[in-house]
């Protein structure tokens, strides 16, 4: 069973600090990398879907980057502000049957 | 924009209660899955479905069934509720055919199922 692992677990920060956390799994076999974003009583939302080695993509002030040979994706928040409190997750499909594992979440909380 | 709505928001029953969970997606997705998120744990897959009347065993089905009769519902089922069952369940669905490559789940913004 693959194993993707997020770190840190929870990271509180201040208003206007730029934040960044990964996302560890298995390089054999991948075939793409997911990040959502959970927000507390909401649905968890794509924020990206990454597929090729050396990726980057951006929406706003969230962009990830990913590195399928040594099998981690960064996901970096600039000037994070109080409505990026949330948990991020990363979940990784490998050969698995065309199944997604998720990482256990990292949980942002940004103060005022 | 793809709404996917589990009727319940929070959910409490008794041991050995028969739950009925209901997930309904409104863009004609082929796949749909449910997920429980447990505290430290990732999101774990119970079941899944690429098709109506089709159903894939996930990682953890034991104590668990589903049923897809229409495409745009998919029902997960505890047919004898336990207290180890208490978790927050999540409901997806994606648009392909073939298994989630590379796109992105919908999710349904969860039923908390309590089991006393």
């Amino acid at each position: 069973i693959l194993n993707v692992e997020q770190s840190p677990q929870s990271l509180h920060v201040q208003e206007g600090d730029s934040t960044n956390f990964t996302c560890s799994f298995p390089s054999s076999n991948f075939y793409a990398l997911h990040w959502y974003r959970w927000e507390t009583a909401k649905s968890p939302e794509a924020l990206f879907v990454m597929t090729l080695n050396g990726d980057e993509k951006k929406k706003g002030r969230i962009s990830a980057t990913l590195n399928t040979k040594e099998g981690y994706s960064y996901l970096y928040i600039k000037g994070s502000q109080p409505e990026d409190s949330a948990t991020y997750l990363c979940a990784s499909l490998g050969d698995q049957g065309g199944k997604l594992i998720f990482g256990q979440g990292t949980e942002l909380s940004v103060k005022p | 924009d793809v709404k996917v709505t589990q009727s319940s928001r929070y959910l409490v029953k008794r041991t050995g209660e028969k739950v009925f969970l209901e997930c309904v997606q409104d863009m004609d997705h082929e796949n749909m899955f449910w997920y429980r998120q447990d505290p430290g744990l990732g999101l774990r897959l119970i079941y899944f479905s690429y098709d109506v009347k089709m159903k894939e065993k996930g990682d953890i089905p034991e104590g668990y069934s589903v049923s897809r009769e229409k495409k745009e519902r998919f029902s997960l089922i505890l047919e004898s509720a336990s207290t180890n069952q208490t978790s927050m369940y999540l409901c997806a669905s994606s648009p392909t055919t073939e298994g989630p490559t590379n796109e992105k789940l919908f999710f349904g913004s969860g039923t908390q199922l309590s089991v006393l």
